[in-house]
């Protein structure tokens, strides 16, 4: 199975900060990612697909980069509403596995 | 809209079955996934199934406990998790993933979820 790792596990930041989120596969899984935001009590939500492709409807203060077993979910200026948990999925092997999380606080 | 069935209390051993019924879509155009979140934990992606063709695809973890199927007549799709333990209690999703076009193999990652079905597991 790849495994997804993620750092750091929490960030504190404060509203305008630029934050960048790193999302690691255990093998290449080319661009073969996800991100997803989640709230306390509510679903997840994707903003990220593709590695760098923006969900419609997401604010593009939001971004995706990389490829192989490296990957980024940068906020160009953090918004009181972006204060959540962050994860990764990879769903290139026979496997679609989510990286542990990062809360953003 | 992905509406999933009622919490579930279940002792251990015995066998959970969540219902996912879609509306507003075609059904056949997405494979829906199942993940679920122990209190206070991460996601773990549990399997997915093509409604097209009914063939599901499990996470190694899951191997031999649990059972996806799908119903196209009625768009509700099933999961099944067999001799339950106290650390599969869990709030369980259902989600799509689109799969035509430019998404084919569900590539666009878990767009739709449902509002989630927690399952206890207790003695």
């Amino acid at each position: 199975d790849i495994q997804m790792t993620q750092s750091p596990s929490t960030l504190s930041a404060s509203v305008g900060d630029r934050v960048t989120i790193t999302c690691r596969a255990s093998q290449s899984i080319s661009s073969w990612l996800a991100w997803y935001q989640q709230k306390p009590g509510k679903a997840p939500k994707l903003l990220i697909y593709k590695a760098s492709s923006l969900e419609s409807g997401v604010p593009s203060r939001f971004s995706g980069s990389g490829s192989g077993t490296e990957f980024t979910l940068t906020i160009s200026s953090l918004q009181p509403d972006d204060f959540a948990t962050y994860y990764c999925q990879q769903y290139s092997g026979y496997s679609r596995t989510f990286g542990p999380g990062t809360k953003v606080d | 809209q992905l509406v999933q069935s009622g919490a579930e209390v279940k002792k251990p051993g015995a066998t959970a079955i969540i219902s996912c019924k879609g509306s507003r879509y075609t059904f056949s155009d997405y494979y829906i996934h199942w993940v679920r979140q122990a209190p206070g934990k991460g996601l773990e992606w549990v399997g997915l199934i093509d409604p097209e063709d009914g063939v599901p695809l499990f996470a190694e973890n899951f191997q031999g406990r649990v059972t996806i199927t799908a119903d196209t007549s009625t768009e509700t799709t099933y999961m099944e998790l067999s001799s339950l333990r106290s650390d599969d209690t869990a709030l369980y999703y259902c989600a799509t993933a689109y799969r035509l076009g430019s998404c084919s193999g569900g590539t666009c990652g878990l767009d739709f979820w449902g509002q989630g079905t927690l399952v206890t597991v207790s003695s």
